[in-house]
């Protein structure tokens, strides 16, 4: 298979509780990685992204964090909300100049009320 | 919305038919690129066309052909297609670097009778 795994298929988190999903890769060259969120019957919708020169770049309610040292990317949703009930992807690009993306096999998040 | 627009959003067609898929983006992106997915399972990219030039192409039946008319455009031809090639099919456009955000649009589902 890719790269780019995750260490559970599904996570079931309580509303307004934190969320962490979680993604390994194994391409010490990887430089640049990127965090999507694919709702039901829609494209992937990027979130965040973090180049290999950072360890955490946070957005809206949202916070990537970059360990090279294992080799492992997470994604922190404060406060999730029901909305953000997805399958969220992780990417990342090999730093080979190319423009693929290599995809993990995706996480699904579902938000108890 | 996405800025990423497809057309249609659903096709059916029969494995004799000949179809287009339609992409469009006006975000002044050089880089644009093909991915099927197949259901639960992550995107897998298909073609990529960087300045308007095929750059990559991850070894797809010739029963598809990529079409890149403009910067803004980019088509995928259909012919002959076989039932194991029902997916959803997603455009995503960047700016025009190998490590930039791709952003996606919404695909178009198609069923192969």
């Amino acid at each position: 298979g890719e790269s780019v795994g995750l260490h559970l298929p599904t996570l079931s988190v309580q509303e307004g509780d934190n969320s962490i999903i979680n993604c390994a890769y194994s391409n010490s060259a990887s430089d640049y990685f990127i965090w999507y969120k694919q709702e039901s019957g829609k494209g992937p919708q990027f979130i965040i992204d973090i180049r290999s020169n950072m360890d955490k770049r946070q957005g809206q309610r949202v916070t990537v964090l970059l360990n090279k040292t294992v080799k492992h990317l997470s994604l922190q949703i404060a406060a999730t909300q029901p909305g953000d009930s997805a399958v969220y992807f992780c990417a990342e690009n090999r730093g080979d100049s190319s423009y693929k993306l290599i995809f993990g096999s995706g996480t699904r998040l579902l938000v108890r009320p | 919305d996405t800025e990423v627009t497809q057309t249609p959003k659903h096709l059916v067609m029969g494995m004799t038919n000949k179809k287009s898929l339609k992409c469009e983006q006006h975000m002044g992106h050089r880089a644009m690129y093909w991915y099927k997915q197949k259901a639960k399972k992550p995107p897998e990219l298909m073609f990529v066309y960087s300045y308007e030039k095929l750059s990559i192409n991850e070894s797809v039946p010739s029963r598809f052909s990529p079409e890149c008319p403009n910067s803004s455009l980019l088509n995928l031809h259909l012919h002959a297609l076989q039932p194991e090639d029902s997916a959803l099919y997603l455009c995503a456009s960047s700016p025009g670097l190998p490590a930039d955000p791709q952003h996606f649009g919404d695909g178009t589902r198609l069923s192969i009778l």
